[in-house]
């Protein structure tokens, strides 16, 4: 079975700064995409960033990054000058690359703090 | 720019009593999923749905809980028989294809 490892409970970040959020997971399938979802304190869930496994390329989203390395099963978010907005539970998610089903396997979450 | 909705967005109920929460994915999409998160805890897998019929469940979704697509828009999660632990945020999301699944913005459920 897959699973999702966020080691970080907790992050904070002053604004405009950079930050990264850390994910590492394991599966032996060669066939998965990645996400990161946002949880703001309205418990919303927002996508971020999606990142398939086949593209060595990284996903960018305007201030949003990932670092996607594959052989290390590793997959971290990268926000640039980090705005108040930002502050919310960041989660990493698994999914297989499976036609069917396709559950999200979530991490535990990351809570990030904005400072002014 | 479409969106899942659910509802209701808050729902207190007693134990053993049966709930139905509801969902509208969105409108081209073809696979639907229900998840809960219990409070500060991670979000859980239960059930997915696609072509009219339940695709994958997990452990926690046993015989109090059914997942139905009565018509071509509402997507709904009954329990049958809730319990004290059943209190958590129930999301709904769905995915057009190989894409990231959209979520609604939950209904919190809470048994007292």
């Amino acid at each position: 079975a897959q699973t999702v490892t966020q080691s970080q409970p907790e992050m904070s970040v002053q604004e405009a700064e950079t930050v990264t959020l850390s994910c590492t997971y394991d599966t032996s399938e060669s066939d998965y995409y990645l996400f990161w979802y946002k949880q703001p304190p309205s418990r919303q869930m927002i996508l971020v960033i999606r990142q398939e496994a086949y593209k060595q390329q990284n996903a960018t989203e305007n201030r949003f990054s990932v670092n996607f390395q594959k052989a290390a099963k590793s997959f971290s978010l990268k926000i640039s000058d980090s705005q108040l907005g930002d502050a919310a539970m960041y989660f990493c998610a698994y999914r297989s690359g499976r036609e069917y089903g396709n559950k999200l396997v979530f991490g535990a979450g990351t809570i990030l703090r904005v400072k002014s | 720019e479409p969106e899942v909705t659910q509802t209701p967005s808050h729902q207190v109920t007693q134990m053993g009593q049966e709930v139905i929460l509801r969902c509208v994915p969105i409108s081209n999409h073809l696979y639907f999923y229900w998840y809960r998160q219990i409070l500060g805890q991670k979000v859980e897998f239960l059930v997915s749905f696609y072509n009219n019929e339940i695709s994958e469940k997990s452990e926690i979704f046993d015989d109090q809980f059914s997942v139905e697509r009565p018509d071509g828009s509402n997507f709904t999660l009954k329990i049958r028989s809730t319990k004290l632990e059943d209190s958590a945020m129930y999301f709904c999301a769905s995915r057009p294809g190989l894409t990231g699944q959209y979520f609604g913005p939950g209904t919190r459920l809470t048994v007292t």
